[in-house]
């Protein structure tokens, strides 16, 4: 069975650009999350979806990232404009519900805004 | 956020027993311990999840005492493979619930 799936797997563009991340969760999973990781620390928690609901996005900056996740299974996160500091991993995690605190994670996508 | 404490970093030798223990002085009723293991370039992965007592499968075993207050994750036998950055998450799998990482613990197994 397939984990879960990240793409691109890394990404390099210029401040002030647009840039997208996406996800593919395992099937069957209801949870997903979206996780940012810097150097030398844990991963931190953007957003976690519920199917297609969006449950707790407390920690994502609103004025230039956004999700989706249409019909509960893949999502996109997205930055706009990136900043400098935007640059780190981004991890995808999914889980078969909130109960459930297994997550599988995929492998990320490094940012780099130069 | 539930956050737990762990040492920063470890040392150890191949073939020897480490054990990772973890604070965690606010823990409910309903939380859970559970351990997540990470390499470099890769996403984090789980290990072994307890609620009280002992937890062992083909990978680490997990030691919860009876107030819970603390948890010791023990790697049987490490070798070079076992160098990870190993994280200590109190989890209240609920819908309320998240996964909160912290700076996690660094091991490194030199031969």
């Amino acid at each position: 069975e397939a984990g879960v799936v990240q793409s691109p797997r890394y990404k390099i563009i210029e401040k002030k650009q647009p840039v997208a991340f996406w996800c593919n969760p395992i099937s069957g999973h209801n949870t997903l999350y979206w996780y940012l990781q810097n150097l030398g620390q844990g991963p931190e928690l953007l957003i976690r979806y519920e199917n297609e609901e969006a449950v707790d996005d407390s920690q994502l900056p609103k004025d230039r990232f956004s999700a989706e996740r249409l019909k509960g299974v893949d999502s996109t996160l997205k930055i706009q404009p990136a900043e400098l500091g935007d640059s780190a991993v981004y991890l995808c995690a999914s889980s078969l519900g909130p109960m459930n605190t297994e997550a599988f994670f995929g492998q990320g996508t490094r940012l780099t805004v130069v | 956020l539930a956050k737990t404490t762990q040492p920063i970093s470890m040392d150890s030798y191949e073939g020897q027993e480490v054990n990772i223990t973890c604070s965690h002085n606010n823990i409910a009723t309903n939380d859970y311990i559970t351990w997540y293991q990470q390499f470099p370039s890769q996403g984090p992965r789980f290990i072994i999840q307890g609620y009280k007592t002992k937890v062992t499968n083909e990978v680490a075993s997990l030691f919860i005492p009876a107030d819970r207050k603390s948890s010791t994750l023990s790697l049987p036998r490490v070798s070079l493979s076992d160098t990870a950055v190993y994280y200590c998450l109190q989890d209240r799998g609920s819908t309320l619930g998240r996964l909160y990482f912290g700076r996690g613990t660094q091991l490194t197994v030199w031969p």
